[in-house]
């Protein structure tokens, strides 16, 4: 089965420089998606990326895929200490009503003030 | 005016009891999930439901019983409770239209299961 595979695993930066994680998956897609989540909360999705786009914005975010390495990449700039969470990126299983997403371990950045 | 709510937060228990976990969204969303997610955040699916039908059984025990009773709730209950069982538990829901926006979930806040 696919999976997305984020890294790095932890990423601790200052407030206000920018931060980057990388996702990585396995089989065909036609979206994927990024989710943060506070500790001890759920995930709440941030962004939505189509097989047939490059690059998207929202806000501070920045998301980039690569149909052609499986790869794709959350960049947030300017981060807050706010911005601290765990991030995942997701992919689905298309088909039918199976919309079944398969999420990455994660990425856990730390925004020290 | 909590979208996808789950309760309770935390539940400790002890080995071998049964309990239960429910789960509300007013999203009007058609599709239901049940996440377990384990202590290095890992998050992996369970069940799926449909209006009501399951549609994803990722070969979960069959301690592990969800129950439909209409569109907005998914309940999980649990028998014979185990350490093993110990994570969190998350429900999600998904809008019923379009493909893509099938795709996007909208997550409870989760429950913490402590199995002693």
């Amino acid at each position: 089965s696919q999976q997305g595979e984020e890294d790095p695993q932890a990423l601790s930066i200052q407030e206000g420089e920018n931060a980057t994680m990388n996702c990585s998956y396995k089989t065909s897609i036609n979206n994927l998606q990024w989710y943060r989540q506070n500790s001890g909360r759920g995930l709440v999705h941030l962004i939505l990326i189509r097989s047939n786009e490059r690059e998207k914005h929202s806000g501070r975010l920045r998301v980039t895929l690569d149909t052609s390495k499986k790869s794709s990449s959350l960049l947030i700039t300017a981060s807050r200490a706010a911005d601290t969470a765990s991030y995942f990126c997701a992919t689905p299983n298309s088909g039918g009503s199976n919309y079944k997403l398969t999420f990455g371990k994660g990425t856990l950045l730390t925004v020290n003030p | 005016d909590t979208a996808v709510s789950q309760t309770p937060k935390y539940l400790v228990t002890q080995m071998g009891n049964d309990k239960s976990i429910k789960c509300e969204q007013n999203l009007g969303h058609d599709t239901m999930y049940w996440y377990k997610q384990d202590s290095k955040k890992f998050l992996k699916i369970m069940f799926s439901y449909n209006n009501k039908e399951l549609i994803i059984n990722e070969t979960v025990p069959n301690r592990f019983s969800p129950k439909s009773p209409d569109k907005a709730h998914l309940n999980l209950h649990i028998n014979s409770l185990e350490l093993g069982d110990s994570a969190v538990y998350f429900c999600a829901s998904s809008r019923p239209d379009s493909t893509l926006a099938k795709n996007i979930q909208y997550f409870g806040a989760g429950t913490r299961l402590s199995v002693l």
